[in-house]
Parts: C-alpha cells; sequence; structure tokens
C-alpha cells in the first residue's frame, strides 16, 4: 500500500516533442505528489509538484495531471529538449508521515 | 543561498567496517532526512531528525544511525558494512515549519563496499 508504481522505465522522445510518464499509488493517505529529476552523478532536484485539491498543475514546460479517483498522476514534459534528458521520479508523502516514497524512475533520452 | 552540502563525494570501505556521512541543511532548514539509492532504484527513506532526534525511521536496521547537531548538521553512521549497502546515500533538508513535505537534496554520498 505504500508503493508509488511509476512507467515506463525507460522513454525516448524526439525534441520538441511531449514526454509523459506515469505515476500510480494506492495509499488514500498520501497528499503530496512531487517529481524529481536527476542527473548522472547528481542529487534529485525538485521540479513541480501538487496537493490533490487540483487537478492540474502547469510550471514553464512541465505540467502534472493529477486524478484523485483514479489515484493516478502524471508529468508531461512540452517542447522536449536534448537538456531534459535525466531520470524522473515521483513521489509521494501523507501529512505528518515526513518521509518520501519514491517510484522506480523513468529515464529519458531526448534525441535531437 | 547555498544548498544541501554533503560529504564526502565518494567512499570506498570493506566489509565489516564503519563509516560516517556528512550533511549540511539548506540554509534556513532544521529538518534533515537521510535516503539510500541504490543503482537503477529510487530512493529509499532512512530516517529523519528534528531537533537532533530521530523524528521517523524507515525499513532499516539498528547498524544505520544517525545524528543531528546544534546547527542542524547531520551525520549518518553505518557500523557492519556489508557489500549490499553500496549505494548513493542522499540527504534531504527541510523547513519543519511550513512542512515537511517539501525536501531538497544533496548531491549525494556514493559508497562503495569491497
Amino acid at each position: 500500500q505504500q508503493q508509488v508504481k511509476q512507467s515506463p522505465q525507460s522513454l525516448i522522445v524526439q525534441k520538441g516533442g511531449i514526454s509523459i510518464i506515469n505515476c500510480a499509488y494506492e495509499n488514500t493517505a498520501f497528499d503530496y505528489f512531487p517529481w524529481y529529476q536527476q542527473f548522472p552523478g547528481k542529487g534529485p532536484a525538485l521540479l513541480i509538484a501538487i496537493r490533490p485539491d487540483v487537478s492540474e498543475k502547469k510550471e514553464g514546460r512541465f505540467t502534472i495531471s493529477f486524478n484523485k479517483s483514479a489515484k493516478q498522476f502524471s508529468l508531461h514534459i512540452m517542447d522536449s529538449q536534448p537538456g531534459d534528458s535525466a531520470t524522473y521520479f515521483c513521489a509521494a508523502n501523507s501529512l505528518g508521515a515526513d518521509k518520501l516514497i519514491f517510484g522506480t524512475g523513468t529515464r529519458l533520452q531526448v534525441f535531437p | 543561498d547555498a544548498g544541501v552540502t554533503q560529504s564526502p563525494t565518494h567512499l570506498i570501505k570493506t566489509r565489516g567496517q564503519q563509516v560516517t556521512l556528512r550533511c549540511s541543511p539548506k540554509s534556513g532548514h532544521d529538518t534533515v532526512s537521510w535516503y539510500q539509492q541504490a543503482l537503477g532504484q529510487g530512493p529509499q527513506f532512512i530516517f529523519q531528525y528534528y531537533e537532533e532526534e530521530e523524528r521517523q525511521r524507515g525499513n532499516f536496521p539498528d547498524r544505520f544511525s544517525g545524528h543531528q547537531f546544534p546547527n542542524y548538521s547531520s551525520e549518518l553512521n553505518v557500523n557492519a558494512l556489508l557489500l549490499g549497502d553500496s549505494a548513493l546515500y542522499l540527504c534531504a533538508s527541510s523547513l519543519m515549519a511550513s512542512g515537511t513535505d517539501t525536501q531538497y537534496f544533496g548531491p549525494g554520498t556514493r559508497l562503495t563496499v569491497l
């Protein structure tokens, strides 16, 4: 029940295309859903996050879509660029739990 | 504004040894969480420190212990190292007053156990 399932494991997108990464969860107590971007040899960097009171949040080229009834959320990267090539992790947390539960990651490659 | 810093960057130990990893939180943050990231996996929560006390612990054995100092910096200690402890150890900081959901990660310490 504590798991966050992430797909796909890897994704290849052409420059200018849309990258979509999906996550699903079981624990209905989760109320915070961040996405992290990680480059090789670096720590995860917070990209964008959402709470269940909204269905979508957009920051620049990055958008989170959230479906509370389906217990799913996704990251959309518009106009994907080669510099977006990295591993992306979804995560979830519940109020007062203090620990982030991470998905298994998606390796994104954007080709020019 | 300094972000989360960790030291050392890399570390090589042999089985049975002990290791200490260090973390300084982002300026203004008072809470430190530690995560273990095995190769090709997402980070796994080890424990969190606030006000120099362990607040919550993940599913890790007692060989993993920690400490937080009055200046909010933290140490992670691992005793009796096993080959399976080889991983990237990440420190994340947050501010308790604003909720500890939003966590900022350091660059990590790569531990290799031979």
